[in-house]
């Protein structure tokens, strides 16, 4: 079977920084895909971690270790509009992404 | 240009009723993908379509199908409508199928089951 595991909500102040962490279990493994979502709102696509190491796209940083069977998103320099739900997403050998629960961050002045 | 489509935004059906949800994806993508969002969780793969061939299907039961048209637009269908199915659900489409596709969602149809 395959599960990913991610903190339930995550809760920080204006200009902090904030590690959301995402492990799975999984029979095949291609990468790892960060979401986010705002209430109401559709997903959008943040960054795709295929090799391990670090990818950094502006604020947001994403990092995998393969051999850990973990990652990691990184959100720099909190703002308000930051507030949504964050989800890991897993492709596995049949090419379908596998989301995670979700962690709600919320971001407070 | 337009992002990703979806018909209706909100949708009420009873139990034991049929539904039929459409996607349109952004022009040039030819992969569209069904996800199940229930309140609090994250979004459960239903399937995917690649050029109009079933390319991955999700642990739903045979109630659920999809098609999806020579223009790539998709259609889900779910047949016997239980409460359970009541959710958000969300098309996303992509250029291809691998994950380094970045896949874009359209808004939702969010569906009540009474």
């Amino acid at each position: 079977g395959q599960s990913l595991e991610q903190p339930s909500e995550v809760t920080a102040v204006e200009g902090a920084i904030v590690q959301i962490n995402c492990t799975y279990q999984t029979s095949g493994f291609y990468g790892l895909s960060w979401y986010q979502q705002h209430d109401g709102g559709a997903p959008t696509f943040l960054s795709y971690n295929a090799l391990d190491g670090l990818e950094e796209t502006g604020r947001f940083s994403s990092f995998l270790s393969r051999s850990d069977s973990y990652g990691y998103l990184l959100l720099q320099e909190l703002q308000m509009k930051d507030s949504a739900s964050y989800f890991c997403a897993v492709e596995d050998s049949w090419g379908k992404l596998q989301f995670g629960a979700g962690t709600q961050v919320v971001v407070t002045p | 240009d337009a992002g990703v489509t979806q018909s209706p935004t909100h949708l009420i059906k009873t139990r034991g009723q049929h539904v039929t949800l459409r996607c349109s994806p952004i022009s040039g993508h030819k992969s569209v993908s069904w996800y199940q969002q229930v309140l609090g969780q994250g979004p459960q793969f239903i399937f995917q379509y690649y050029e109009k061939e079933e390319r991955g299907r999700g642990n739903f039961p045979d109630r659920f199908s999809a098609r999806q048209f020579p223009n790539y637009s998709s259609e889900l269908n779910v047949n016997a409508l239980l409460l359970g199915d009541s959710a958000l659900y969300l098309c996303a489409s992509s250029y291809g199928t691998s994950a380094h596709y970045e896949q874009y969602f359209g808004p939702g149809t969010r569906l009540t089951v009474t």
